[in-house]
């Protein structure tokens, strides 16, 4: 299958600073990707969905002035975690999805700890 | 929102058929049911899809009923390695950017 990256695989930061993480598509044009984050033994919750070139939706409950998501490129989408917070430790995934594929291809998660 | 639903967990001796079933009763005529697989602290794996009929691959074998009402996903000979969860998901459209939402998955163990 397809291969989504997704940089970095985990990462700490202080409380109140902000981080970004990293998706791409390597061997296919990605023209939606999605966010997901996950809580320990829980599934995946979809934060977003983006559209390259447009401005992402987000599912309800998800502040988009906190998730800030960017789509410029058909090859990279990133998550930027504003003003994180400890409540905002999770392992955030991405998933990947062509034009004309008809599966999603997910990266291989971040696991984000705020301290 | 989830449309399906799935046996929280489940075990397999090792070299056997895993069957594992998902009802997707409120399913539309035009969705497709997906199945993807997490194994533990890495991204989700695509494994199979299927619209109403019966599918199979390398990996595993969809089964969907007649009334499409619900599904089985057959791993025909289950290995340690096949200890995941495994997640049913239902969507419209293959060649659109729709949503994937996850349920709760089953929780499959392999036991040798």
């Amino acid at each position: 299958g397809a291969v989504v990256s997704q940089h970095p695989s985990w990462v700490i930061c202080k409380s109140g600073t902000s981080v970004k993480i990293e998706c791409r598509s390597l061997d296919f044009q990605a023209t939606t990707m999605f966010w997901y984050r996950q809580f320990p033994k829980q599934s995946l919750m979809l934060m977003a969905t983006s559209n390259e070139g447009s401005k992402a939706t987000y599912e309800q409950g998800v502040e988009k002035d906190k998730f800030l998501i960017n789509h410029a490129s058909l090859t990279l989408s990133t998550l930027t975690v504003t003003s994180a917070h400890p409540e905002d430790s999770s392992f955030y995934i991405c998933s990947a999805k062509g034009a004309r594929g008809t599966e999603a291809f997910f990266g291989q998660g971040t696991r984000l700890t705020v301290v | 929102d989830a449309k399906t639903t799935q046996p929280p967990s489940m075990d397999c001796a090792e070299g056997r058929a895993a069957n594992l079933p998902c009802n997707h009763s409120t399913i539309s005529g035009n969705e497709y049911v997906y199945w993807y697989r997490q194994i533990h602290s890495q991204g989700p794996q695509y494994i199979i899809h299927g619209l109403k009929n019966n599918e199979t691959n390398e990996m595993a074998s969809l089964i969907i009923t007649e009334d499409r009402k619900s599904s089985t996903l057959i791993l025909p000979h289950a290995t340690l390695r096949d200890t995941a969860v495994y997640y049913c998901i239902v969507r419209v459209a293959p060649n659109t950017g729709n949503q994937f939402y996850f349920g709760t998955g089953t929780s499959l163990t392999v036991i040798p």
